[in-house]
This record gives C-alpha cells, structure tokens and sequence, in this order.
C-alpha cells in the first residue's frame, strides 16, 4: 500500500521555527497537491493547509506548505504551545484512486 | 454552517458487522463525496472509501474490498459505513469527512465514532 513518510517526532521552543517532511512517491506527491492535517488529541483531524501551500480560513499565517517533486514540508514559525499536536501530511494517490496519510509527526513545545 | 455528526460508539464481537452513520448538514448533501477515514490506536489515518452524494457511485480502498459497503440516503442527507468480518485489528475510531475545496482536502470531519472488537 502507498503510503506517505514523515518524521515521528519534532520539537521546537516557544517563537522558534520547526519543519516537518514528508516524502512520498511519483504516485501520490509526485502527481498531486499535498494536504496537512493537526490532530489535538481526542478530535478529529483539522485541515491546515491543502493544494501544497493554501491555508483554509482561520489558520495562522505562521503555517506555511511547500512541494518539491515527490516530497513536501510544513513550516511553522513563532512555535507556541497551542501548536503541539499530531500533524499528518496526505495525498491523492492515482494507483490506490483514493487519498494516503503519513503516519504522522507528533510536535512537541518545550 | 457544515456539520457531519456520527452516530455513537459501538463494541462488537469479532466475525460481526457495524454500520457507522454521518447525517450531514449545513450544505448540499447531493453535490459533495463523503469520505470514511478510520484511525487505530496509535497509528495513521486510513482511508477506506468514499461516495459520490449525488449519483452514489462508490470506491473502496483495495484493504476493505470485500468488508466494506458504503451507502447513503439523499432524503436524509446521511451516509453510512458498513464492515463486516469484524477483526480485533479492526478496533478504530471511525471518521466520516467532506472536502472543503480540492479533491482529498477534507475540511469537514465528523467527530469520529469508537469502534471497539473484542470477545
């Protein structure tokens, strides 16, 4: 099954900048926009950021999403605290007809 | 506004079914996919399927092809996820979701309902 990789963990310190990779393959990332994902614990996902690098209304423009190829990245600068949680890159992927997740970065404030 | 509500938490013995309901509202029900997306303790989301609101036309992911049946009821704006042969392995939270512009980019989430197998 195509699937997406991501780093397991990232920390960072209040106001520092931290990324967050993700890489795939001609499939999914190659052929497609990337989508990010913030899961607080016990909610549901929330999307925060689609189409590689656009931030639906309401989320910070400390959020940003680039692509490159068959890989991506999240950018988040001025870290605070409310920032930690889960965050999962996705992708539609043309071999599954379906979308694929990373299994997730859990980001930590110190 | 656009609000996906799920029905509730259901425990199931393994080798049974479970159908998972998302009523829908806030939007045109006809006019958008649903999406069902499940997360096991600990581990990634996973999409398992989708449906078309308007004409029905569904697609599995090759990993439920079998167990998995996706239905909706336009006059009720509700969608339901029915897995058969349940499995301990099965053992999830259940998300449905809604895109909000490009396809995959699923702004709209139901609040996730827990799936629990065990004998």
């Amino acid at each position: 099954q195509s699937v997406l990789t991501q780093p397991p963990s990232a920390s960072g310190t209040p106001g520092q900048r931290v990324t967050i990779s993700c890489s795939g393959s001609s499939s999914n990332i190659g052929s497609n926009t990337v989508n990010w994902y913030q899961q607080l614990p016990g909610t549901a996902p929330k999307l925060l950021m689609y189409s590689d690098n656009k931030r639906p209304s309401g989320v910070p423009d400390r959020f940003s999403g680039s692509k490159s190829g068959t890989s991506a990245s999240l950018a988040i600068t001025g870290l605070q605290s409310e920032d930690e949680a889960d965050y999962y890159c996705a992708a539609w992927d043309d071999s599954l007809n379906g979308p694929v997740f990373g299994g997730g970065t859990k980001l930590t404030v110190l | 506004q656009v609000q996906l509500m799920q029905s509730g938490a259901e425990v199931k013995k393994p080798g049974a079914s479970v159908k998972v309901s998302c009523k829908a509202s806030g939007y045109t029900f006809t006019t958008y996919v649903i999406y069902w997306v499940r997360q096991a303790p600990g581990q990634r989301l996973e999409w398992m399927g989708r449906i078309n609101g308007g004409n029905g036309d569904t697609t599995y992911s090759q990993n439920f092809q079998g167990r998995i049946t996706i239905t909706r009821d336009t006059s009720a704006t509700t969608a339901y996820m029915d897995l058969s042969s349940l499995k301990s392995e099965d053992t999830a939270v259940y998300y449905c979701a809604r895109d909000l512009f490009t396809r995959g980019s699923m702004g709209y989430w139901g609040q996730g309902t827990l799936v629990t197998v065990s004998s």
